[in-house]
């Protein structure tokens, strides 16, 4: 069973560019959680999705940044036009139900620089 | 909002000496508080966890306490090997979606 596989591992953007980050679960889990990683900070919160629902995006800022977990494919977490301070390794995690009760499943997480 | 405060931010030992890493938190319902390990160009992994309802927990080498009370909580790593290094997040959540994440302790076991 592969675990939590995010690509790209490194995105390298322009400012104004659009980035799209993607994160496949473990098989069997229909639950992901994204989380931003700033250097020498701890994970936050971005957004919580089940399959075709947002569940909790209250951690993500409400412009330029969307995440979607359809019913086929992987999850993406999509930033417009990315400005510098969107630099930031952004891991997804998974797991077989919500609740935090639940081990999250963590991915290899992408870093993403804006030039 | 809810916060959680990790300390130290960076912790050196020696090989076979213990290492203790302190949380704590702010969200009084908090009644879940996972640790994970995060290795270089990994993503994070659970190493352990303590419900509300338990004051202390081992597993092997590892153990955490938990103070409800003072809404504190450690780790603590005995007899340190040197994979152990890598950055060690806590957290706390409360049974909802969101687990909050403390900032990372960055482990360095020297051999």
């Amino acid at each position: 069973n592969a675990g939590v596989m995010q690509n790209p591992r490194h995105l390298v953007r322009r400012r104004g560019q659009e980035a799209r980050l993607r994160c496949s679960p473990m098989k069997g889990h229909s639950h992901v959680y994204w989380y931003r990683q700033l250097p020498e900070e701890g994970l936050k919160f971005m957004v919580y999705l089940q399959k075709e629902n947002i569940i909790d995006e209250s951690g993500m800022p409400k412009e330029r940044f969307s995440a979607e977990f359809p019913k086929e494919g992987p999850s993406i977490l999509r930033i417009q036009q990315v400005v510098r301070g969107d630099s930031a390794a952004y891991f997804c995690a998974s797991a077989t139900t919500g609740g935090t009760y639940n081990e999250q499943f963590f991915g290899p997480g992408t870093r993403l620089t804006v030039l | 909002g809810e916060n959680v405060e990790q300390h130290p931010s960076t912790l050196s030992v020696q090989e076979g000496d213990s290492a203790v890493i302190k949380c704590t938190y702010s969200d009084s319902a908090s009644n879940y508080f996972p640790w994970y390990k995060q290795e270089l160009g990994k993503g994070s992994q659970l190493i352990i966890d303590i419900r509300s309802n338990v004051g202390e927990k081992k597993d092997q080498r590892i153990a955490v306490t938990l103070n409800k009370t003072a809404k504190h909580f450690s780790l603590h790593i005995t007899e340190t090997q040197p994979e152990d290094s890598a950055v060690y997040f806590c957290a706390a959540g409360t049974g909802g979606f969101k687990t909050i994440f403390g900032a990372g302790t960055r482990l360095f076991v020297k051999a």
